[in-house]
């Protein structure tokens, strides 16, 4: 089993849809990235969060630690939303990532 | 530019032969990581610095895989006797400290023909 898992794998929505992923963790940590991987391999850090809850834009992210959950969320999305989503964690003494799968989205016009 | 810089962006090279990338984090990071993705996955450690010291290595570091900071900046990893299942994207991070944002570079994608 994976220390950090996401879900769903693939995700397609119409423009316009409100958006969810999930993601869980097995290990502790001290903080859980939210980035974004567009075609081509340019990872772009969207949030890194401890606690509660933080939003930009159309952006919102949310971490339960004692649950080991986070999620991300995108209201109104748009096709430029389309990318991958990747959750990782730093974990451990050293303070390396932990990544997750990614989940592929693809938003429609 | 002042972000994370890898250079070259992609390589093709024949098995067996040796490849070397480079990272340039952003100046004043300490900390500096290096991480391989394969397609469909996600990113997987390699390796990290702290300023010029190499702190950990994973077991996916082989012995054909050796990784240098030498003043603290910038950053190689070399691939000897190359495989094809070498081919993947090399991705380097940087961070000013422990615990803090990581900023990625757009990759070294190496293909092993």
């Amino acid at each position: 089993k994976n220390e950090v898992e996401q879900s769903p794998q693939n995700l397609t929505a119409q423009e316009g849809e409100f958006i969810t992923i999930n993601c869980s963790y097995s290990v502790g940590i001290s903080a859980l990235h939210w980035l974004q991987q567009h075609p081509g391999g340019g990872i772009v850090s969207l949030f890194m969060l401890s606690s509660g809850k933080k939003k930009h834009g159309r952006l919102i992210a949310t971490i339960n630690i004692q649950e080991k959950h986070s999620s991300l969320h995108i209201t109104a999305s748009h096709p430029r939303d389309s990318a991958v989503y990747i959750c990782a964690v730093i974990g451990g003494s050293q303070g390396n990532l932990i990544f997750g799968k990614g989940t592929k989205l693809s938003v429609k016009p | 530019d002042t972000g994370v810089s890898q250079n070259p962006r992609h390589k093709i090279t024949k098995r067996g032969q040796n490849v070397t990338f480079r990272c340039d984090p952003i100046s004043e990071h300490n900390r500096l990581y290096w991480y391989r993705q394969t397609l469909g996955q996600g990113p997987e450690f390699l390796t990290y610095f702290q300023n010029e010291a190499q702190l950990e290595k994973s077991r996916l570091l082989s012995d054909r895989f050796s990784a240098e900071r030498p003043k603290g900046s910038f950053s190689t990893l070399e691939i000897q006797r190359t495989e094809q299942g070498d081919s993947a994207m090399y991705l380097c991070a940087s961070s000013l400290f422990l615990g803090q944002v990581f900023f990625f570079g757009s990759g070294t994608r190496l293909t092993v023909v």
